[in-house]
């Protein structure tokens, strides 16, 4: 598998409040891409940060990428309610072609 | 906008038949991909193509083929259904950048 430490798996904070969470992988990528998904729809890309960046932001969404530990980590500030979703972190592989693979996902619930 | 297509949307199918999960876009992209989703568990890589009559295996490919007669289609067959293939599909597709467009799923059950 890519993936090392599994993601926290289920958080339930109140609305205002911040988020992180975490993943980790096994071998070597030049990008981490981050990925919600609400329910009954597919994913959607939030945000992507590559091996050359230490961190990224994007409005309300900070993601950090830690090529030597190999890890990345996904915050939420000011969390709303329609923030309510599970959070995948991807990585590209190198398999006979370019693939992308999802850790296991953080369930994030936002109560108003 | 980017479009992915599947088809159908939900579906019920009986053990040891036969099911085909059927993808179509208008991106124009290269890559095509077919991933499995159960409860608990992330996004699983079962198939995938970077051109077309072309298919490489991903992390979960056994009891399951793939077939990429063109560019624009990319289908996923179960040739004998099983209980554990219940699960939702998703087809997405990648360009020369890194973003992945989901289609909207399938939600198979297998009986």
């Amino acid at each position: 598998s890519q993936w090392g430490e599994e993601n926290l798996q289920a958080l339930s904070i109140q609305e205002g409040e911040d988020v992180t969470m975490n993943c980790s992988y096994k071998t070597y990528t030049t990008v981490v891409q981050w990925y919600r998904q609400k329910s009954g729809k597919g994913p959607a890309l939030i945000i992507l940060i590559r091996s050359n960046e230490r961190e990224k932001r994007s409005g309300r969404l900070r993601a950090t990428l830690d090529t030597s530990s190999q890890s990345s980590s996904l915050s939420i500030t000011g969390t709303l309610a329609t923030d309510t979703a599970v959070y995948f972190c991807a990585t590209v592989t190198y398999q006979g072609g370019r693939a992308l693979i999802f850790g296991t996902g953080t369930t994030v619930s936002v109560s108003p | 906008e980017a479009a992915v297509t599947q088809s159908p949307r939900s579906k019920v199918a009986v053990t040891g038949g036969k099911v085909t999960l059927s993808c179509h876009q208008t991106n124009n992209h290269d890559y095509m991909y077919w991933y499995r989703q159960d409860t608990g568990h992330g996004l699983r890589l079962i198939h995938y193509s970077y051109v077309a009559d072309s298919t490489e295996k991903g992390d979960i490919p056994d009891g399951y083929k793939a077939s990429r007669p063109s560019q624009e289609n990319f289908s996923l067959i179960l040739e004998l259904a099983s209980l554990s293939q219940t699960a939702v599909y998703f087809c997405a597709t990648q360009g020369l950048d890194t973003e992945v467009f989901f289609g909207k799923g399938t939600r198979l059950t297998v009986v």
